[in-house]
């Protein structure tokens, strides 16, 4: 799960697996939303989640928000070696038009 | 589609330095950000600005100063670099809270 202090979080997975990153907040916020960046470039919007939706998907990609735990997860179904970069979340949580961001995670793909 | 584009891509200084990083955008947002990262702390706010003239304080704001001279250009300064400001800093821009944000390709910093 990435926040707080945690270091950036690293997982290795087999092409074809599911794999699931968590996301947990600390205050209130009325969106998640999840970011890719790849080697070299600037992160890259992949899906938003509002606080009235519990879960949202785009194509092989699952996200969901549960607000009374705090917490969103981010699904790749399928993982493909092109889902190899960092994923973060961020959270719009204390001023309006602030985005906090988690510290991310890492996913390694191999064929 | 949104453009972000940064310049330089890459700087080098040294300690005491006069850095000025800059950052347009070309699809009208209101919003824009300076962003830095490093390993280990994902992206962190250093200032950020709703409009030409307009600067707020970010999480990491000591040692930088911005400005936001139009809608397109916002402008980060670091008037005596230090090591610690190594680093790989981000722009980004937005048309409204709560929506996405576009980054630019990225500025490496570094301050010897």
């Amino acid at each position: 799960s990435q926040w707080g202090e945690e270091n950036l979080q690293a997982l290795s997975i087999q092409e074809g697996e599911d794999v699931t990153m968590n996301c947990s907040y600390k205050t209130y916020t009325t969106v998640v939303h999840w970011y890719r960046q790849d080697s070299g470039r600037g992160p890259a919007l992949i899906i938003l989640i509002r606080s009235n939706e519990r879960e949202k998907r785009s194509g092989r990609l699952r996200a969901t928000l549960d607000t009374s735990s705090q917490s969103s997860s981010l699904s790749i179904t399928a993982a493909q070696c092109e889902d190899t970069a960092v994923y973060f979340c961020a959270t719009d949580n204390r001023v309006v038009g602030q985005l906090t961001f988690g510290r991310g995670t890492r996913l390694q793909v191999y064929a | 589609e949104a453009a972000v584009t940064q310049s330089p891509r890459n700087k080098v200084t040294v300690t005491g330095g006069n850095v000025t990083l800059s950052c347009r955008q070309t699809n009208s947002h209101n919003y824009m950000y300076w962003y830095r990262q490093d390993t280990g702390h994902g992206l962190r706010l250093i200032h950020y600005s709703y409009g030409a003239g307009n600067l707020q304080i970010g999480d990491v704001p000591d040692g930088y100063k911005a400005t936001r001279t139009t809608q397109e250009d916002f402008f980060l300064l670091l008037e005596l670099a230090s090591p610690s400001q190594t680093s790989l800093y981000f722009c980004a821009s937005s048309g409204t809270t709560y929506a996405e944000q576009f980054f630019g390709p990225g500025t490496r910093l570094t301050v010897l």
